[in-house]
């Protein structure tokens, strides 16, 4: 099936560095998504990304924290700079539309720590 | 705001028992109801959706209904297996009047003993 693919699956940082996670969405795709989770709870909403824009972001979603797909190349997270609280897995997901029919494809997450 | 509720946060269960996760949703509108698994080291793969009052999804022998009524899309499946260890997560899609996120509850983590 349709593939999301994430890189890094691991990266290790130091607090206060600067990260950017990379997210290559299935290719029809329009609609781009960034969920976190922290080991063994709850997946979260960060944002969601269209047409260049972001569509709707959650209050997990900080000023350090910034997303783009320049020139339809990789959906990008970056974080700058980084705190302890920001380690987790972060996942991508992308879907066709918004429509009440669509479905998210998730990739295999990027797991960050920070230190 | 939207949310989902899972009550179960962790089930165990032997092989061929019968398998309820339930899942409840508070939406201002009318959104379309999913169901997700999440296999360890893995994203949360789609199971199946329903996207209105009284219909029915199923996947790999898992099946939901959405039921306005009681707020409910409850995961059943008849007779589970080792296999479908995993984490099940409840979710609401996208109610397109300015809300474009899909909400998942918590996650019922299944645990099934041969």
């Amino acid at each position: 099936g349709p593939k999301v693919l994430q890189i890094p699956s691991h990266q290790i940082i130091d607090m206060g560095q600067m990260v950017t996670l990379n997210c290559d969405p299935v290719s029809n795709h329009l609609y781009f998504y960034w969920y976190k989770q922290i080991l063994g709870q709850q997946m979260e909403f960060l944002v969601n990304f269209y047409n260049g824009k972001v569509m709707e972001k959650s209050k997990l979603f900080k000023d350090q924290f910034s997303v783009e797909r320049p020139d339809g190349s990789y959906f990008t997270l970056k974080i700058q700079p980084t705190a302890l609280e920001d380690s987790a897995v972060y996942f991508c997901a992308s879907s066709l539309g918004l429509s009440n029919t669509g479905q998210l494809y998730f990739g295999e997450g990027s797991k960050l720590t920070v230190l | 705001g939207d949310s989902v509720t899972q009550t179960e946060g962790q089930v165990a269960l032997s092989e061929e028992d019968f398998l309820t996760i339930h899942c409840n949703y508070s939406a201002s509108g009318y959104p379309a109801l999913f169901w997700y698994v999440q296999y360890p080291g893995e994203g949360p793969q789609f199971l199946f959706r329903a996207s209105r009052d009284k219909e029915k999804g199923s996947s790999r022998g898992f099946e939901a209904t959405y039921d306005k009524g009681t707020t409910s899309f409850h995961l059943r499946k008849a007779s589970v297996q080792e296999s479908d260890s995993a984490v099940y997560y409840c979710a609401l899609g996208p109610l397109n009047t300015g809300n474009y996120k899909y909400v998942f509850g918590a996650g019922t983590r299944l645990k099934v003993i041969a």
